[in-house]
């Protein structure tokens, strides 16, 4: 079946550093793929998406590019901020039986910036 | 008003006892899902709505049940809880047709421990 593996957390940076967030992905034909954050004691929300290979999702200073020759959506930011400390979710929607697009998640990373 | 929202957002219960989890939603989405995240676990699917008549299993159902009142109400039920049942449960809705790709909107959550 369909498999998302993300980085494990958790990843602490200082303030302006880069973050990178690793996610590899197994499905069959062609998923669309997400990455979404979690914030404290709420639920989890869009951050960018991709439908196809070689797009870019990018929102917030946040990029994931779809790489299917690598089955890759690395998440990065070129300055993180304290503001984004979160969980973030890599995911992908695939067809499924009964033609339901299923999606399927990892398992999460923890994001600390320090000031 | 968020646009999917969920009742309680805390309960402490006792194993055997029913405990009914609800969600409204005011997207006008006509899909909705139940989903449980867990520590380490990501999020797993429970059951999963189409419409009002059409309800469907996911990976991890067993102990669960579930009623779609109306296209904007879908509860989650435990007929008789136990403490690994513990968790934080999310509704979200979704809009496929529209989409193009599954893109999930996610309620605030509902934490459940049972002792």
């Amino acid at each position: 079946g369909d498999s998302v593996t993300q980085m494990e957390g958790p990843v602490t940076l200082s303030e302006e550093a880069f973050l990178t967030i690793n996610c590899t992905y197994t499905a069959t034909g062609y998923p669309s793929l997400f990455w979404y954050v979690q914030y404290p004691g709420e639920g989890l929300q869009l951050l960018l998406k991709a439908t196809k290979a070689d797009d870019k999702g990018s929102n917030k200073g946040f990029e994931a590019t779809y790489r299917k020759e690598t089955t890759s959506f690395h998440l990065e930011k070129g300055s993180v901020q304290v503001s984004d400390s979160a969980v973030y979710f890599c995911a992908l929607s695939a067809p499924s039986t009964g033609g339901y697009q299923k999606v399927t998640f990892g398992t999460g990373t923890k994001l600390q910036v320090i000031p | 008003d968020a646009d999917v929202t969920q009742t309680p957002r805390n309960r402490i219960t006792k194993t055997g006892k029913r405990i009914m989890l609800e969600c409204s939603q005011t997207k006008g989405h006509d899909r909705m899902y139940w989903y449980r995240q867990d520590p380490g676990l990501g999020l797993r699917l429970i059951y999963y709505s189409f419409d009002v008549k059409d309800i469907n299993k996911g990976e991890i159902s067993d102990g669960y049940s579930v009623s779609r009142q109306a296209q904007a109400k879908f509860s989650l039920s435990l007929e008789s809880a136990i403490p690994n049942q513990t968790a934080l449960y999310f509704c979200a809705t979704s809009d496929f047709s529209r989409a193009g790709a599954n893109v999930l909107t996610f309620g605030a959550g509902s934490r459940l421990t049972v002792l």
